[in-house]
C-alpha cells in the first residue's frame, strides 16, 4: 500500500492570506486527486492531475503535480472563510482502489 | 441526476445490535466503494463491489462486517454485534466502468454511526 503523507495536518490563517498544502509519497502515481470535505458531508473532487509537472488552476486554487509524479501541492491565494474544510489528496492503487492521505484541516478566520 | 444517496444519515445503535447502511450509486455507475472515517482523519478503504460481486474487501474487518451489492437495489454495508469502536462516519462512493481510474469518485454524504 502506498503511503500518502500530507502536511501540515492543521492550518489556521486569517482571511486574505496565502497557503500551500503538500502531499508526498515514495511511490510514483499514474494520477493524483484532491478532494475537499466540509463538516458533515462527503468529499468532493476538486481536481485530477495526471502528467508530471502539470499545473491546474481552479479560481484561487492552484494544483501542481511533481515532475516525478511522487508529490503534489495545493496553493490557495487570498484565502476566504468559505475555503475552510478538510483537504484530502488521493491516489489510485492497483485494482481501482483509491487511497487517501490523512488530510489537512484548514480554518480561515475572518 | 441524483448523486450518491446514503441512508440513514445518522444511526444510533446499542452495543450488540446490528447496523445496516445503504448506498444507492449514481445512475449509470456500476462500481461502489465503502470507506470509514474517524473524526478529522482521512478515509480508510473498506470494500469495492460491482453488481453481485465483491472485487476487493481487503480493508474490511474479517469478523462482523459484510457488504453486498445485489443485482437490484442499493449496496448494503452490514455490521453485526456493533461495538463502541465501530462509531464512525461511513461513506459510499461510486464510479462508472473503470472510469474511477484517475477520474475520481462521487461520494455520498455519509452515515454517521454512533454506538452507545
Amino acid at each position: 500500500t502506498q503511503l500518502l503523507e500530507q502536511s501540515p495536518q492543521f492550518l489556521s490563517i486569517q482571511e486574505g492570506e496565502n497557503l500551500t498544502v503538500y502531499c508526498n509519497s515514495s511511490s510514483v502515481f499514474s494520477s493524483l486527486q484532491w478532494y475537499r470535505q466540509e463538516p458533515g458531508e462527503g468529499p468532493v473532487l476538486l481536481v485530477t492531475v495526471v502528467t508530471g509537472g502539470e499545473v491546474k488552476k481552479l479560481k484561487r486554487l492552484t494544483f501542481q503535480f511533481g515532475d516525478a509524479r511522487k508529490d503534489s501541492s495545493l496553493h490557495i491565494t487570498a484565502a476566504q472563510p468559505g475555503d475552510t474544510g478538510l483537504y484530502l489528496c488521493a491516489a489510485m492503487e492497483y485494482g481501482n482502489k483509491l487511497v487517501f492521505g490523512a488530510g489537512t484541516i484548514l480554518r480561515v478566520k475572518s | 441526476n441524483a448523486g450518491v444517496m446514503q441512508n440513514p444519515r445518522h444511526l444510533v445503535r446499542r452495543r450488540g445490535q446490528e447496523a445496516r447502511l445503504r448506498c444507492s450509486p449514481m445512475k449509470g455507475h456500476s462500481h461502489v466503494y465503502w470507506y470509514r472515517q474517524l473524526p478529522e482523519e482521512g478515509l480508510k478503504f473498506m470494500v469495492y463491489l460491482q453488481k453481485e460481486n465483491i472485487i476487493d474487501e481487503s480493508g474490511m474487518p474479517k469478523e462482523r462486517f459484510s457488504a453486498e451489492f445485489p443485482k437490484e437495489g442499493p449496496s448494503i454495508l452490514r455490521i453485526q454485534q456493533v461495538v463502541r469502536g465501530d462509531s464512525a462516519a461511513y461513506f459510499c462512493a461510486s464510479s462508472p466502468n473503470d472510469a474511477g481510474r484517475g477520474y475520481g469518485y462521487t461520494f455520498g454524504s455519509g452515515t454517521r454511526l454512533t454506538v452507545v
